[in-house]
């Protein structure tokens, strides 16, 4: 069975921490993503990947960085919580060009305080 | 720019009933890709279809069926015969031509169904 595993599923920050999510998938993909979730937004593109060491900025950079080191694991670096970064974090994977679906882990719900 | 717009903010349907799903979308490609999740209260989307512009033939699955019209920008998603289970966010998504990487999509901001029993 595929599977995207986030490594929290809630977690609670203090305002000015260094926030990591991590995020693994067990199917060899070549891309992987992040997206935030909030009410009335939908889903927005934060920073994704299509190989390992390489990213590129989504929609909405501003505030995170991403890691991927290995083929199966990308991180999310939030360098200085704010308050405004509360919300679900989404982690997807896909095989590569021309791929037919997205898989997606179960959130993060990161609250900042 | 690409934009989804989904107008339905919240349904509710009773068991049984049939219920649709709009989606409305914008972009300047003549090749996109066109996709409908399924968010359960467990948190992770579940992929239900993937559509290409060039195909405009609805398609079904069980209980599920989509219309593609081009001529007004709508991938429209309908439920037939409603179960409990139905109950989730469903979010529509649009990727570009230069884009066939599933994942890297425009979402609309979701529609919450909920079916009672």
């Amino acid at each position: 069975d595929v599977k995207v595993t986030q490594s929290s599923r809630y977690l609670v920050k203090r305002t000015g921490e260094k926030v990591f999510l991590e995020c693994v998938q067990d199917m060899d993909h070549e891309n992987m993503f992040w997206y935030r979730q909030d009410p009335g937004l939908g889903l927005r593109l934060i920073y994704f990947s299509y190989d390992v060491k390489m990213k590129e900025k989504g929609d909405i950079p501003e505030g995170y960085s991403v890691s991927r080191e290995k083929k199966e694991r990308f991180s999310l670096i939030l360098e200085s919580a704010s308050t405004n970064q509360t919300s679900m974090y989404l982690c997807a994977s896909s095989r590569g060009q021309g791929a037919i679906e997205a898989f997606f882990g179960q959130g993060t719900r990161l609250t900042v305080v | 720019a690409q934009k989804v717009t989904q107008a339905q903010t919240e349904i509710s349907v009773v068991e049984k009933e049939d219920v649709t799903l709009d989606c409305v979308y914008e972009t300047r490609d003549t090749t996109y890709y066109l996709f409908w999740y399924k968010q359960p209260p467990s948190g992770e989307l579940v992929f239900l279809i993937r559509r290409n512009s060039f195909d405009e033939q609805n398609e079904i699955s069980g209980r599920y069926s989509w219309n593609f019209q081009k001529s007004t920008s709508s991938f429209n998603f309908t439920i037939t015969a409603s179960q409990v289970v139905d109950s989730a966010v469903y979010f529509c998504a649009l990727s570009e031509r230069y884009n066939t990487n599933a994942g890297k999509s425009t979402f609309g901001d979701g529609t919450t169904l909920t079916v009672k029993p």
